[in-house]
């Protein structure tokens, strides 16, 4: 059962625009929850992460956006660059025991 | 920055054979190191959590006796395919944690860059 869930396999984005990746997730004992980007023939690259107890993180363009009764997530960049274009996982784990993966989104960023 | 490797990067073998998948820390000591199996367009699947000196942790519905995982010093992990078959050709992952860092947020793992197995 997929506890971590991206509905949107891929996303198109005009170069400067704000692109939104969405995340959902099922088991509401988890307290963390991170964001990984990730090339072809890469692994994972870590990228932004946020507590249970905070609401929003910001790190320069990156933006993650928790709301814990909806257990959504989402990661905002804006302006979008061409060399975001990749594929973004959100992670989940219950005090940094075990981590869920969700399938991932593919960016692409339209120059 | 933390670097971890893998070695080798793709593989191919003969439906039987065993192949073995090297995890390295090359600028940290890894307490904890775990093993992920990616099929296409599906999320990173944990298979195992590797401690040093210990044996895996394996997840539910992970044979620990196809998938040998030994973790012999602190930034070497190894994952063994034992009597692959072709249903086991996917891209192994493997990630670690920098000794002293995993237990507190943001419980920074560190990725390899993956082993391509195909299994003919």
């Amino acid at each position: 059962d997929q506890q971590v869930k991206q509905n949107s396999p891929s996303l198109s984005v005009q170069e400067g625009r704000i692109s939104i990746l969405n995340c959902d997730y099922t088991n509401s004992m988890f307290d963390y929850f991170l964001w990984y980007k990730k090339y072809p023939a890469e692994g994972p690259t870590f990228l932004i992460s946020i507590s249970s107890i905070k609401d929003k993180n910001e790190d320069g363009r990156f933006t993650v956006f928790l709301n814990k009764s909806a257990k959504h997530l989402s990661l905002h960049i804006v302006p979008s660059q061409p060399g975001d274009s990749a594929v973004y996982f959100c992670a989940a784990s219950e005090s940094g025991n075990q981590f869920y993966f969700g399938t991932g989104t593919s960016l692409t960023v339209i120059p | 920055g933390a670097v971890v490797s893998q070695h080798p990067s793709r593989v191919i073998c003969k439906s039987g054979t065993s192949v073995k998948i090297e995890c390295r820390s090359l600028d940290f000591q890894a307490t904890t190191m775990f093993w992920y199996r990616q099929f296409p367009k599906q999320s990173l699947m944990l298979m195992a959590t590797s401690n040093e000196g210990s044996k895996a942790t394996y997840e539910q519905g992970v044979e620990k006796d196809k998938f040998l995982i030994n973790h012999a010093s602190l930034t070497l992990s190894t994952l063994t395919v034992t009597s692959a078959h072709p249903e086991d050709s996917s891209f192994y992952i493997c990630s670690a944690i920098e000794l002293g860092q995993g237990l507190l947020p943001p419980y920074e793992q560190y990725f390899g860059p993956g082993t391509r197995l195909t299994v003919t």
